[in-house]
């Protein structure tokens, strides 16, 4: 299967603290998203990070790409209970397909 | 922005029956995409339009299914005859280009055959 995975499958932690989840891929990409899911929600995009990039930042969100590992993760500083929701990363190899990771439920304590 | 728009939100049938999942894009985007998630293979691409017409359909699971987007502002998804198999969340996704670009889903159709 090409489907991503994502480790930890899910992750609990308390209010305040960070949330570091990890999204592992088999191909070579053009670029990688991270999506966060609420429950019964749809997929909201987070951010992009390009093949030819190693860090992006956007508010309390952190994404490193690493092309030699096959790796991405997404960091999420100072969290929130509004934060309590499934992460998923999100590949294409150049075209309009994108793989999907397993996801990361994380559920922050308040 | 309205946002993409899929109705119904919950649909629930018997075996046999046929279902159709109705979705509206991002005014202005011209692709479109149908997703199915389940737990067992998560998020999976059905159908992807380009421009109204059906660029990718190799993920339609088999004949049951079919796709249809008879204008810029409107799709469907038809699974006919529906089995139990078949319940899962469909989402509905836009964007603007169809490349690389960010998808925007909907809030999805929670499918349940009997």
């Amino acid at each position: 299967s090409q489907q991503g995975e994502e480790d930890p499958q899910a992750l609990s932690i308390q209010e305040g603290e960070n949330a570091t989840m990890n999204c592992s891929y088999k191909t070579s990409i053009n670029n990688l998203q991270w999506y966060r899911q609420n429950s019964g929600r749809g997929l909201v995009h987070l951010i992009l990070i390009r093949s030819n990039e190693r860090e992006k930042h956007s508010g309390r969100l952190r994404v490193t790409l690493d092309t030699s590992k096959k790796s991405s993760s997404l960091l999420i500083t100072a969290s929130r209970a509004a934060d309590t929701a499934s992460y998923f990363c999100a590949y294409t190899s150049g075209t309009y397909k994108y793989i999907f990771g397993t996801g990361t439920r994380l559920k922050v304590l308040a | 922005d309205a946002g993409v728009i899929q109705s119904p939100r919950h649909e629930v049938t018997e075996m046999g029956q046929e279902v159709t999942l109705r979705c509206k894009p991002i005014s202005g985007h011209n692709s479109l995409f149908w997703y199915r998630q389940t737990m067992m293979r998560g998020l999976e691409l059905l159908i992807y339009f380009n421009n109204n017409v059906p660029i990718d359909d190799s993920g339609m699971p088999e004949d049951r299914f079919s796709a249809k987007m008879p204008n810029a502002s409107f799709s469907t998804l038809k699974i006919q005859p529906s089995e139990p198999r078949d319940s899962a969340v469909y989402f509905c996704a836009s964007s603007l280009q169809g490349g690389d670009e960010t998808q925007y889903f909907g809030p999805g159709t929670r499918l349940l055959v009997l």
